[in-house]
């Protein structure tokens, strides 16, 4: 069984803040982990996946997520928030092989000039 | 490389009508997966096509079916529609790595 939680559906931040997401997951296997970005009326877009190689993974747009076993999270982090980071962003978990991913709720991500 | 398609990117129908969504994958993708999305239930699983075979499916009333043909390209049917059917419905291209899963621009059904 697999599940993920991505605590705060709504997050606000000041244009140049950093940007944290979290997200926390459960998976009986080890896990593969995916973030991906939405914004309105669009599809999903994938920002990054950890794929075990490295447990600090850098994706588009200058986000990047650390995997720690320990805690079961792979949060999402940006430096410095831009007002084109507005949009939603959805945490994902898949266990591996032929396995359904399952998704997060979405946070919302607001940046406020 | 050519990315996901979803046609028709909007569709307007009424409640008993029925309605098909296509979907063509990324090319050498060989597996598809349908979500609906719904500002009350958020992202949820309908189900995956791999080589033309249903490989995994979410908890759907039966009035939603698919199937995947041999040039991978899917289409998802709903039956009788009902007003509570609105929604975003997503296909994603899946393949590479991890199976990484690529979305299409989605098709927004209204039912009226």
């Amino acid at each position: 069984a697999q599940s993920v939680t991505q605590l705060g559906s709504h997050v606000s931040v000041s244009e140049g803040a950093l940007v944290l997401l979290r997200c926390n997951y459960s998976s009986s296997v080890p896990p593969y982990l995916f973030w991906y970005v939405q914004y309105p009326n669009q599809g999903l877009q994938l920002l990054l996946k950890y794929t075990s190689a490295a447990t600090l993974v850098k994706g588009i747009n200058g986000f990047e997520a650390e995997f720690k076993k320990s805690e079961t999270s792979f949060h999402l982090t940006k430096p410095s928030a831009h007002m084109s980071d507005a949009a939603e962003y959805f945490c994902a978990v898949k266990a591996g092989g032929y396995q359904k991913v399952t998704f997060g709720t979405g946070t919302k991500l607001q940046v406020i000039p | 490389k050519a990315g996901v398609t979803q046609t028709p990117r909007y569709l307007i129908k009424t409640r008993g009508q029925q309605v098909t969504l296509s979907c063509s994958p990324i090319s050498g993708h060989r597996s598809v997966s349908w979500y609906q999305q719904t500002p009350g239930q958020g992202l949820q699983f309908l189900f995956e096509y791999f080589s033309e075979t249903q490989r995994n499916k979410g908890n759907f009333p039966g009035r939603f079916s698919g199937r995947q043909f041999s040039n991978s390209r899917s289409e998802m049917n709903v039956s009788t529609l009902e007003l509570g059917d609105s929604a975003l419905y997503l296909c994603a291209s899946v393949g590479g790595e991890q199976e990484t899963q690529y979305f299409g621009p989605g098709t927004r059904l209204l039912v009226l």
